[in-house]
């Protein structure tokens, strides 16, 4: 079993529905991250979180919100999707301590019509 | 100018031959250094960190680390075509929050 689980791996939509992409994990790492990948613009950081109380923003946070519903689980919402959210998702962890590498789960790839 | 920067390519190499990947960053403060390969359609996979300056071997894989030309590069001894895919150099900056990645360089074995 994977060791960073993504639901749903794929999922087409239309614009303005609601949209929630889950992530859980088995490693027991503390900290959370969820990016998107475009193609030419590589992985941009959307949300993190270092602990269940512990939320950030990244680089591209707007149109997006999350929940880090137990050490485990941390999830994605578009409330109201629209077509340039268009992307691959990824959802990674890594060990609570600072420069540690960030472990990928397989990614939902998601398109908004 | 972007955190990290890597040659989008395609690099071409045939088979057998030694693969070179770099990639410059711009934050003097960085301390931990990550190549990651990725698979069209899959995720990202760690294959090498580094910390400190010099050469890191694993494998056929070896990082090598610069932080005073503040660069980092990999090699890929003997090349496969299973070794086909995009390699993405990954950096955390000063405070190390966040783990900045570049866009990636895509390699192509040639049988």
């Amino acid at each position: 079993d994977a060791d960073v689980t993504q639901t749903p791996r794929n999922r087409i939509t239309k614009t303005g529905k609601r949209i929630m992409l889950e992530c859980s994990q088995t490693k027991g790492h503390d900290r959370m991250y969820w990016y998107r990948q475009d193609p030419g613009l590589g992985l941009r950081l959307i949300y993190y979180s270092f602990d269940v109380k512990d939320i950030n923003k990244g680089e591209i946070s707007d149109g997006y919100s999350v929940s880090r519903q137990a050490q485990a689980k941390f999830s994605l919402s578009l409330e109201s999707a629209i077509p340039n959210q268009t992307a691959l998702y990824f959802c990674a962890t890594s060990d609570r301590y600072s420069n540690q590498p960030q472990h990928f789960g397989d990614g939902t790839r998601l398109s908004i019509l | 100018q972007k955190e990290v920067e890597q040659n989008s390519g395609p690099l071409s190499v045939p088979e057998g031959a030694i693969a070179s990947l770099n990639c410059t960053y711009s934050d003097r403060g960085s301390q931990s250094f990550f190549w990651y390969r990725q698979y069209s359609g899959k995720s990202p996979e760690l294959i090498m960190s580094i910390y400190s300056n010099g050469d890191k071997e694993d494998g056929r894989f070896t990082a090598q680390l610069n932080k005073a030309s503040q660069y980092v590069s990999l090699l890929i001894r003997d090349s496969q075509p299973s070794d086909s895919a995009t390699y993405l150099c990954a950096i955390y900056g000063t405070g190390a929050n966040n783990l900045f990645f570049g866009t990636g360089t895509r390699l192509t074995v040639i049988p």
